[in-house]
């Protein structure tokens, strides 16, 4: 059963990059008709999509980031990693990884079928 | 301000039958993407509820269903049960601003 797991540190401060890395084991990260993605959620409010790679490297960022955010992907260590930089208090979330299927060749058609547990990040001095 | 529209709660008594309801606009369901539903229970990662519009993955009750008409989608929970008491989250893409998959505000839906 595949199971996805956020690891990374939980206090940025202001102005530091955020580095989040999400393991996904029982599966391959290499699998055809799915992306990896993250979402994160500000305590006490809704979902935002950040951004998704797939395993050859492609990556498509929520504009609202595309300055400021990286996702990578490490196929040898089935892994893939968000870096956001120049924080805010604004950007304290728990950030959830995901995997995303694809269902229609492009992200038009794109849904988040498992979720990991997510993980809180907190951005302060 | 979410692009997707969802009423911030609803409720119902147990048995009975709700719906929550995910407005958006031209750039997004109206454009004919399709809607997804999430359940977040309480401190937990949200999990796929309906994918395509009215599909549903397997596991998932068939008290639960989906549908889309113009530029809005619904999500029918029948057969209420205090277990279903959660947030509850729709996706699409979203075609302004070079494209983006967005979700509604969410609705937390209440078992009396």
């Amino acid at each position: 059963q595949l199971q996805l797991q956020e690891s990374g540190p939980g206090l940025v401060k202001p102005s530091e990059t955020l580095s989040l890395t999400c393991t996904v084991s029982g599966g391959s990260i290499s699998s055809s008709s799915y992306y990896w993605g993250w979402i994160r959620q500000p305590p006490g409010k809704g979902l935002e999509w950040i951004g998704s790679i797939y395993y050859s490297g492609s990556t498509y960022y929520n504009p609202s980031f595309k300055s400021r955010v990286t996702i990578s992907v490490d196929t040898s260590k089935n892994q893939f990693s968000l870096k956001l930089s120049s924080v805010t208090a604004a950007d304290t979330a728990v950030y959830y990884c995901a995997r995303v299927k694809d269902y229609g060749g492009n992200y038009l058609y794109w849904y988040f079928d498992l979720w990991g547990r997510g993980t809180l990040v907190t951005v302060s001095s | 301000q979410s692009v997707l529209t969802q009423p911030p709660s609803v409720s119902g008594a147990p048995g009975q039958r709700v719906s929550i309801s995910c407005t958006g606009s031209s750039s997004n369901i109206g454009a004919g993407y399709d809607v997804h539903w999430y359940q977040q229970l309480p401190g937990i990662a949200p999990k796929l509820l309906i994918y395509g519009n009215s599909n549903r993955p397997s596991g998932v009750p068939d008290r639960f269903s989906g549908s889309k008409s113009g530029t809005s989608a619904s999500l029918a929970i029948t057969g209420l049960q205090a277990e279903d008491e959660a947030d509850y989250y729709c996706q699409s893409y979203d075609s302004s601003l070079s494209g983006r998959l967005v979700f509604g505000g969410g609705t937390k839906l209440t078992v009396l």
